[in-house]
């Protein structure tokens, strides 16, 4: 399977600020880069995706692209308790396979 | 009007026992999928279907078949169980092509 892999957590932000996710992926014809957020026992969720080089903004989540890096990340601005769950970064190739990192945690202190 | 939906939610059983689990979606998508989610929460994938065509079958053991009756429903059945097939399996699907994936909500498998 491509590798795909997220900084290690779990990382703890205080409440109000930006967390900072980050994502490296091996296979240089990836196409598609996806965030998703999944809640313990619950279901991965799309918060977001990006298919072109540069920055996406979505409410408080922006996503960064950069392929000559083979890196995309995602900032969450502004961050709240509901915020704090597992956030997982995939990737897709033309071979139809979505590859999943392993998750970096993150908690919102209140 | 739930998107994709798998039964059971939960399933307890004991080794050596056969088992399925069923999914089924209403998004119009042509390609479903079978990920394994391990203790760890990393995500791996199993299967795919397109239009009930097999497209992806990844290296996993053939106590695990799926058949696709048709393109909204994506079943797995699992022969022989063992205590390593404990985790989550989650069905989703999508457009074939760069789409972003729509998971539901799980089956969590535990084997004793």
């Amino acid at each position: 399977q491509k590798e795909v892999e997220q900084n290690s957590g779990p990382l703890s932000v205080p409440e109000g600020a930006i967390a900072s996710l980050n994502c490296t992926y091996s296979d240089r014809v990836s196409q598609s880069f996806f965030w998703y957020r999944q809640y313990s026992g619950k279901s991965p969720e799309l918060i977001m995706s990006i298919y072109s080089n540069g920055d996406k903004e979505d409410g408080r989540f922006t996503a960064q692209l950069n392929k000559a890096s083979q890196y995309v990340s995602l900032l969450i601005r502004d961050s709240q308790p509901s915020d704090s769950a597992t956030y997982l970064c995939a990737v897709g190739s033309n071979d139809y396979k979505l590859s999943f990192g392993a998750g970096t945690t993150v908690t919102v202190r209140a | 009007d739930t998107a994709v939906s798998q039964t059971p939610k939960y399933l307890v059983t004991q080794m050596g026992n056969d088992k399925s689990i069923k999914c089924e979606q209403n998004l119009g998508h042509d390609t479903m999928y079978w990920y394994k989610q391990d203790s760890k929460k990393f995500l791996k994938i199993m299967f795919s279907y397109n239009n009930k065509e097999l497209i992806i079958n990844e290296t996993v053991p053939n106590r695990f078949s799926p058949k696709s009756p048709d393109k909204a429903h994506l079943n797995l059945h699992i022969n022989s169980l063992e205590l390593g097939d404990s985790a989550v399996y989650f069905c989703a699907s999508s457009h074939l092509g760069n789409s972003p994936l729509h998971f539901g909500n799980g089956t969590r498998l535990t084997v004793t």
